[in-house]
């Protein structure tokens, strides 16, 4: 069973700072989905990787597939950043989540 | 901009109770996700469905779970009897790709409280 771990939990950052947050998993996957959970508890997909390097705006996500390891990074990031990035791995159908890392950027 | 939606938004039901939470998926999609996020808690699936059949699904999803596509827009999950640990926020989802390979579009969620 695919266990799927991110870090840190929480990160409070400054307007404008540089922000990456890391997910790593246990065995190969098919594919690694980084969502984005609202406070109001919505959930929005922001990338699907398998392989590379995906960029949409300031938003940049890795996958090390050898590694079992991906990387979200948020460049010049703002309070609307602020929120819950979940790193999500399917093999298959079956989706395994991640715990979340919760944001938070301050003005 | 096409969206999946779910109904009802908020639902509160005695425990022992049937409920039966019904989203409506993108049309053109093929594949169509339930899962469920307990307060304060990771996301877990529950179950996926294609070509009008449980594709996967995993151990929560045992035989008080039902789920079905009923016409050719709706996607509903059943659950028989309610228990007070089936209180969660409850999200659906859908994808256009054959595979599980392709970007999932999630529900605004249905919060069921059973008391």
């Amino acid at each position: 069973k695919n266990e799927v771990e991110q870090s840190p939990q929480n990160l409070t950052a400054q307007e404008g700072e540089f922000i990456t947050i890391n997910c790593s998993y246990s065995v190969g996957i098919s594919a690694l989905h980084w969502l984005q959970q609202h406070p109001g508890g919505g959930i929005v997909s922001l990338f699907m990787l398998s392989s590379g390097k995906k960029k949409h705006g300031r938003l940049i996500a890795t996958i090390n597939i050898q590694e079992k390891h991906s990387s979200l990074h948020i460049t010049a990031s703002h309070p609307r950043d602020s929120a819950v990035y979940i790193c999500a791995v399917t093999a298959g159908q079956n989706f395994v989540f991640g715990p979340g890392t919760r944001l938070s950027v301050l003005p | 901009e096409p969206e999946v939606t779910q109904t009802p938004s908020h639902q509160v039901t005695q425990m022992g109770q049937e409920v039966i939470l019904r989203c409506v998926p993108i049309s053109n999609h093929l594949y169509f996700y339930w899962y469920r996020q307990i307060l304060g808690q990771k996301v877990e699936f529950l179950v996926s469905f294609y070509n009008n059949e449980i594709s996967e699904k995993s151990e929560i999803f045992d035989d008080q779970f039902s789920v079905e596509r009923p016409d050719g827009s709706n996607f509903t999950l059943k659950i028989r009897s309610t228990k007070l640990e089936d209180s969660a926020m409850y999200f659906c989802a859908s994808n256009s790709g054959v595979l599980s390979y392709n970007e999932q579009f999630f529900g605004p969620g249905t919060r069921l409280t059973v008391l």
